[in-house]
């Protein structure tokens, strides 16, 4: 399967640990998002790269919020002290973004609970 | 965060019926694309649109670009028991930003 990977696939952790997730997105693809969604809802947006630069961040990606793409391939999240509003579906999603066209592929997320 | 406004919030259909879903925004999007997610799962992309006006179909299934650029709607015809799932529609504003905005989603539910 060539898809976008996440790991891992549950994150159960007690407030205040760090927790890090790791993205692996189809190969080839220059652009990688993060994205968070909560029970009921879209997916909302956080951050996203063009290869290893971070082009652009949301404001709730607050500073316990980290993200990389280091080579420009996989890309980690960090979220440092987590809270009990932490607690969510992240989602990865990676597009070969050419001209106006700019399809996203999910990755099946990792969810994570924060006790 | 800014959403899109999806509608309806949920539908439950006889198998064999068509299905109708839209989404509205009060600021212009230059792409819609419509995504399906199963609990527990990724959402996965159905159609992409680019133009104002345009009509594709994937399949059973569907989906315009409004003329106004702020809307979008998406037809499943003759469901079929595995068409159950949550439908959500997405908008990018501008190719400046690689930012989908998504809507909250239409559950559907589909009786055999």
């Amino acid at each position: 399967d060539t898809g976008v990977s996440q790991n891992p696939r549950h994150k159960i952790t007690k407030r205040g640990q760090n927790v890090t997730f790791r993205c692996d997105p189809i190969s080839e693809h220059n652009r990688l998002y993060w994205y968070r969604q909560t029970l009921g809802q879209g997916p909302e947006f956080l951050t996203y790269f063009q290869n290893e630069a971070q082009l652009e961040k949301s404001r709730l990606l607050s500073d316990r919020f980290s993200a990389e793409r280091p080579k420009g391939s996989f890309s980690t999240l960090e979220i440092q002290r987590t809270e009990q509003g932490d607690s969510a579906m992240y989602l990865c999603a990676s597009s070969l973004a050419w001209g106006e066209k700019n399809e996203q592929f999910f990755g099946p997320g990792t969810r994570l609970t924060v006790l | 965060g800014q959403q899109l406004n999806q509608s309806p919030q949920s539908m439950f259909i006889q198998e064999g019926e068509d299905v109708s879903m839209n989404c509205t925004s009060s600021s212009i999007f230059n792409t819609w694309l419509w995504y399906k997610q199963d609990p527990g799962e990724g959402p996965v992309l159905l159609i992409a649109l680019y133009k104002a006006g345009e009509l594709t179909s994937n399949g059973r299934l569907t989906a315009q670009f409004g003329i106004t650029r702020k809307d979008s709607f998406l037809n499943i015809s003759a469901s079929i028991p595995s068409d159950v799932g949550i439908y959500f529609c997405a908008g990018q504003a501008s190719s400046n930003t690689g930012k989908l905005i998504f809507g909250q989603g239409t559950t559907l539910q589909v009786k055999p």
